[in-house]
């Protein structure tokens, strides 16, 4: 069964950073592109960013690009999502993505002072 | 302003076959494939349809999914109390080069 979980939403003030993590099991971590998706409270989802299998390839939503950055280690079988100069609007819960397939429960940023 | 159109709302006794609408363009869902999500109050997307009908595993065929053009749709047959719940659109947009997600419609069975 796929599973993915993932950590380190937080509340932080504007301009700040943080780092999201993701562990992946059941699945070919290594063979699959990977996705965060965002959702604002009480909005539809957004797309934020997603990464080839070899982390050749990584494509953001204009709106994060030059401060969002995905990484992954396929020996850890881990995504990543590295958040800077965060605004209000960031403030969402983020899932992790097989592909755009299969998402976990998320974890919540917030982003106020 | 969502770059995929939905109806904001459906509804529908039990029973009865609902189906609601994703509008795009040619540079979204006239060249991509769609997939189809429902949400649950407090829960994370759940995939119902991949690559515009194909349903994965322990997906129920009451519900089914098409495309035409530049436009996708899910119907859900048979509908029950359960089903009630958001459902979402998203296509790869090469314009964008991004994904691209409808505004969801909020089913209700009434």
């Amino acid at each position: 069964e796929v599973q993915l979980v993932e950590s380190g939403g937080n509340l932080v003030q504007p301009g700040g950073s943080l780092r999201l993590s993701c562990t992946a099991s059941g699945f070919s971590f290594s063979s699959y592109w990977m996705s965060w998706v965002r959702q604002a409270p009480g909005k539809g989802p957004e797309w934020v960013a997603n990464i080839k299998q070899d982390g050749s390839e990584k494509q953001y939503v204009e709106s994060v690009k030059g401060r969002f950055t995905i990484s992954r280690d396929n020996a850890k079988n881990s995504l990543y999502l590295q958040m800077n100069s965060l605004r209000a609007e960031d403030t969402a819960v983020y899932y992790c993505g097989k592909d755009m397939e299969v998402w976990g429960k998320g974890t919540t940023v917030t982003v106020s002072s | 302003q969502s770059v995929l159109t939905q109806p904001p709302s459906a509804s529908g006794t039990p029973g009865q076959t609902v189906t609601m609408s994703c509008s795009g363009s040619s540079s979204n869902i006239g060249t991509s494939s769609v997939n189809w999500y429902q949400q649950l109050p407090g829960a994370a997307p759940k995939l119902l349809i991949s690559n515009n009908y194909q349903r994965p595993s322990g997906v129920p065929d009451r519900f089914s999914g098409s495309r035409s053009g530049t436009s996708a749709s899910l119907a859900i047959s048979g509908l029950q109390s359960e089903d009630e719940a958001d459902y979402y659109c998203v296509a790869w947009d090469r314009s964008l080069a991004a994904w691209v997600f409808g505004g969801g419609t909020k089913l209700t069975v009434l």
